[in-house]
């Protein structure tokens, strides 16, 4: 069975500090994995993804996650935040429906970002 | 721009009169979907649909229709709301079903009384 879990609801830095967003992942098949982001009262955006290639996968505005196979993990990490980076962000897993041959999501629960001044 | 649309953005009323979210996109996408938000819940499925004419269930079904008349269009409807249906509703589409990365609307806020 496929699931995301994302270890922490809410996770609070300092600007100009590191961030980091924990996710870990369970699927039966080699997943696709994305991060995705939301800003107060917008929809989602995509961050970045990963799709079998290289396990280091850049994204948008200075994020990167990497893909660990041996852990089931693609964490979300920035080196030094910027207060416009306070958002939920979402670790999403996709997998293959071979009933009906189409892509499916697995939304994690989210994780609140917040970054001080 | 390439974009997905939803109307209305805000929405109060009351149980069991019928309502629609229009969801719209320009992006000649096959596969659309809904979604709805929860606290602690993540996005869940509603339906989706990986055509015109052709729809399905998604996780959470219950109590919602939808339609797939145009490629581009891809309503929801809420034949008879109840308050447990207050979410937040998001419309998303991909370029076919075979693919994963999803566009995003910008939600629709709906509170049943």
């Amino acid at each position: 069975a496929q699931s995301v879990t994302q270890l922490d609801s809410h996770v609070s830095v300092s600007e100009g500090t590191p961030v980091l967003l924990r996710c870990n992942y369970s699927s039966s098949y080699s997943p696709s994995l994305f991060w995705y982001v939301q800003h107060p009262n917008k929809g989602l955006q995509l961050l970045l993804k990963y799709t079998s290639a290289a396990t280091l996968v850049k994204g948008i505005n200075g994020f990167e996650a990497e893909f660990k196979k041996s852990e089931t993990s693609f964490h979300l990490t920035k080196p030094s935040a910027h207060m416009s980076d306070a958002a939920e962000y979402f670790c999403v897993v996709s997998y293959r429906v071979v009933s009906s041959n189409t892509g499916k999501l697995i939304f994690g629960q989210g994780t609140t970002l917040q970054v001080k001044p | 721009e390439a974009q997905v649309t939803q109307n209305p953005r805000y929405l109060i009323t009351v149980t069991g009169k019928k309502l629609t979210v229009t969801c719209s996109q320009n992006m000649n996408h096959e596969y659309m979907s809904w979604y709805r938000q929860d606290p602690g819940l993540g996005l869940r499925q509603i339906y989706y649909s990986m055509n015109v004419e052709v729809t399905d269930k998604g996780d959470v079904p219950e109590g919602y229709k939808v339609s797939r008349k145009e490629k581009r269009n891809f309503p929801l409807i809420l034949e008879s709301p109840s308050p447990n249906q207050t979410s937040l509703y998001f419309c998303a589409s991909t370029l076919t079903r075979m693919h994963n990365e999803q566009f995003f609307g910008p939600g629709t806020r709906l509170t049943v009384l």
